[in-house]
């Protein structure tokens, strides 16, 4: 069964300091894997897209994901956080055939 | 600009009303979905439709109606029957349904919809 799962469901860091958002997937087939990101009463942003080709995405605002196989995970990193960073991010997974499953969410806190 | 439009951005609903949600987009895009969020949780399908006069149930039709005459307007009707209405809803598309690398969703701006 396929199924996405973001390990943390709050994280909080410090302006300046570096953001780590957590997922890891299941996936019958090959997937193709986004992060997005939603400020509130927004609907959902792109950040990035993983589609087979590099396994390291750089995305907008800074942020970056890597592709590992090996860990079914697509981690989302980005070296120094902003206070306009504080949102709510969310890993999507597509599957074969038709099938978007969305994580539960990770919502971040910036500190000043 | 290209993009999801979706109107009204807050919408009240007295008990036993029907109230239709607007969704439009100009970006070619075959597909088109709704969802439904809820305080503090993911997203949930309610239905998406793959091309124009097509559509399927999602995980969470009921109580919801949609139709699709035109490729780019995808309207969701909340219905009397929906016990629950209360929450955010977004409108979202894709060039197609069917998955291949880079089949993007795109999402509108959302609308809440609140029962009174």
């Amino acid at each position: 069964a396929q199924s996405v799962t973001q390990l943390d469901s709050h994280v909080s860091v410090s302006e300046g300091t570096p953001v780590l958002l957590r997922c890891n997937y299941s996936s019958s087939y090959s997937p193709s894997l986004f992060w997005y990101v939603q400020h509130p009463n927004k609907g959902l942003q792109l950040l990035l897209k993983y589609t087979s080709a590099a396994t390291l995405v750089k995305g907008i605002n800074g942020f970056e994901a890597e592709f590992k196989k090996s860990e079914t995970s697509f981690h989302l990193t980005k070296p120094s956080a902003h206070m306009s960073d504080a949102a709510e991010y969310f890993c999507v997974v597509i599957t074969g055939g038709f099938k978007t499953i969305f994580g539960a969410g990770t919502r971040l806190f910036v500190k000043a | 600009d290209g993009g999801i439009t979706q109107s009204p951005k807050y919408l009240f609903r007295k008990e036993g009303q029907n109230v239709t949600l607007s969704c439009e987009q100009n970006l070619n895009h075959d597909a088109m979905y709704w969802y439904r969020q809820d305080p503090g949780q993911g997203l949930r399908l309610i239905y998406y439709s793959q091309i124009v006069n097509d559509f399927q149930k999602g995980d969470i039709a009921e109580g919801y109606s949609v139709s699709r005459e035109k490729k780019e307007s995808f309207p969701l009707t909340v219905t009397s029957a929906q016990k629950n209405p209360t929450a955010f809803y977004l409108c979202a598309s894709s060039i197609s349904s069917w998955t291949g690398a880079g089949n993007t969703i795109y999402f509108g701006e959302g609308s809440w919809l609140t029962v009174v």
